[in-house]
């Protein structure tokens, strides 16, 4: 059965500090691991990822995936309050289907 | 901007009753999905759609079904609700497949549906 696993389930930091979620995943088939951004609606797509060791930046954002060690770690800098939100992985395993780990709620504290 | 929309942002229903759930999108995309929240289980995928009439079940169809007679229409249909089907449902499209990458989803609101 394909598995994804965030870690941690929750952090609060304070504003301006880094952080650093993780996402490992065990499935058959990997085409894609996306990240979104939950905050109190629908999620919001970040990024995809598809190759190993190239980053994606957005901002303060970025992420990059290592398939060797089947996990992906999305960084965030100089956090705001804006940030805090829940934040999910999900892996595309074969077709158009997505399977998605519980989530890492980060709260930013001013 | 793709725009997908659900059609009630709270549903509150009673046990037995059958409930519709509707999801259209804009943007003329080939699949639609229907995912469950619920806390500590992230999103589970109910059932998605990938052409007009056409569905597959995800990992946890039972006690829904889907219908989708239009591109842009995507209903999720609960027979006969109960109380265990209390949850966030969130619809969600994107773009067909292209080669072996599947394109960014887009979600709707969600519908937080409760079962009394």
């Amino acid at each position: 059965e394909d598995k994804v696993v965030q870690s941690p389930l929750s952090l609060v930091v304070h504003e301006g500090d880094t952080v650093t979620l993780n996402c490992s995943y065990e499935v058959t088939n990997f085409r894609s691991l996306l990240w979104y951004k939950q905050e109190k609606k629908a999620p919001t797509f970040l990024f995809m990822l598809t190759s190993s060791g190239i980053e994606k930046k957005s901002g303060r954002l970025s992420s990059i995936l290592d398939k060797k060690e089947l996990s992906s770690i999305l960084n965030i800098t100089a956090t705001q309050t804006g940030d805090s939100a829940i934040y999910l992985c999900a892996v595309n395993n074969a077709g158009n289907m997505l399977t998605f780990g519980g989530g890492t709620r980060l709260m930013v504290k001013p | 901007d793709v725009k997908v929309t659900q059609s009630s942002r709270y549903l509150v229903k009673r046990t037995g009753e059958k409930v519709f759930l509707e999801c259209v999108q804009d943007m003329d995309h080939e699949n639609m999905f229907w995912y469950r929240q619920d806390p500590g289980l992230g999103l589970r995928l109910i059932y998605f759609s990938y052409d007009v009439k056409m569905k597959e079940k995800g990992d946890i169809p039972e006690g829904y079904s889907v219908s989708r007679e239009k591109k842009e229409r995507f209903s999720l249909i609960l027979e006969s609700a109960s109380t265990n089907q209390t949850s966030m449902y969130l619809c969600a499209s994107s773009l067909g497949l292209a080669g072996f990458l599947l394109y960014e989803q887009y979600f709707g609101p969600g519908t937080r549906l409760t079962v009394t």
